[in-house]
C-alpha cells in the first residue's frame, strides 16, 4: 500500500458545483497533513494546512479523519481558477520529511 | 520579498555533462529539500538537509549530489550517472513548527532537457 494515496481524476465540474477530494494514508503516526495546489508547469503552492478539528478559509474546507486514515478537501461554488492538481501531503517519517499523493486534478468548466 | 529562487528555469544538456542547479532562499529556513517531477507523476525526494554542512539521500539519490555550505544555498548537481535526467526539478525549504507541522515552501523549478 502506498504512503498517500489520492484519486487522479481528473474531476470534471461545472462553475458553481462543490466538489470533495479524499487522501488516504498508512502511517497512523502521521502528525501533520496539508494541502497544495499545483497550477499545469508550476511550482506546488500551499493551500492549507490540515488541523484535527477541522478548519475553513472561504471556500474551501479540509478535515482530518484519524481513525480511518483520511484527509478530505471540499471546495464549494468552484470557480475556472480552481483548475489545478491538487496534493496531499501527510508528514509521516518524521517532522522533516513530507510525503507527497500524486494529486487529484480538477477542471472546472463553463 | 522573502522566497526561494532557482535558476535557471530551463536548462539544457548533452549526454556525458554534469550541470548543476541552483537554489537560494532567504526565509532563514533551516531544512532544504530537493525533488523531481515526471510528467503526470508526484514529486520524489533526492536529497533533504535540515542543517548546514549535513544532507541525507532521498528515495532517488543515485546519480545526483547536492552541498550545502550556505544555509541560504543548497545546490544540486546532476551527474552524467543519472541515466534519465530530463524531468522538472523542485526546491523546498522549511522550518520546524510547533507540534511538528512542517510547511514547505517551492521555488518555481527547473526544467532540464537532456539532448
Amino acid at each position: 500500500r502506498k504512503e498517500v494515496e489520492q484519486d487522479p481524476g481528473p474531476f470534471n465540474v461545472p462553475e458553481g458545483a462543490t466538489v470533495a477530494f479524499n487522501c488516504t494514508y498508512s502511517n497512523s503516526a502521521s502528525q501533520s497533513f496539508f494541502w497544495y495546489r499545483q497550477d499545469c508547469r508550476k511550482e506546488p503552492k500551499l493551500l492549507m494546512s490540515v488541523y484535527s478539528s477541522g478548519n475553513e478559509d472561504g471556500r474551501f474546507t479540509a478535515q482530518l479523519n484519524r481513525a480511518s486514515q483520511y484527509i478530505s478537501l471540499l471546495i464549494r461554488d468552484s470557480k475556472l481558477s480552481d483548475s489545478a492538481t491538487y496534493l496531499c501531503v501527510v508528514n509521516g517519517r518524521g517532522s522533516y520529511i513530507p510525503t507527497f499523493g500524486r494529486g487529484t486534478s480538477l477542471i472546472v468548466h463553463p | 520579498d522573502g522566497g526561494i529562487t532557482q535558476s535557471p528555469k530551463y536548462l539544457f544538456r548533452k549526454e556525458g555533462q554534469n550541470v548543476t542547479l541552483s537554489c537560494e532562499q532567504n526565509l532563514n529556513h533551516d531544512a532544504m529539500y530537493w525533488y523531481r517531477q515526471d510528467p503526470g507523476q508526484g514529486l520524489r525526494l533526492i536529497y533533504y538537509s535540515q542543517i548546514v554542512n549535513d544532507f541525507q539521500k532521498g528515495d532517488i539519490a543515485e546519480g545526483y549530489s547536492v552541498s550545502r555550505e550556505k544555509k541560504e544555498s543548497f545546490p544540486l548537481t546532476v551527474t552524467s550517472a543519472q541515466k534519465n535526467p530530463t524531468a522538472f526539478y523542485l526546491c523546498a525549504s522549511s522550518r520546524s513548527l510547533a507540534g511538528g507541522r512542517n510547511e514547505q515552501f517551492f521555488g518555481p523549478g527547473t526544467r532540464l532537457t537532456v539532448l
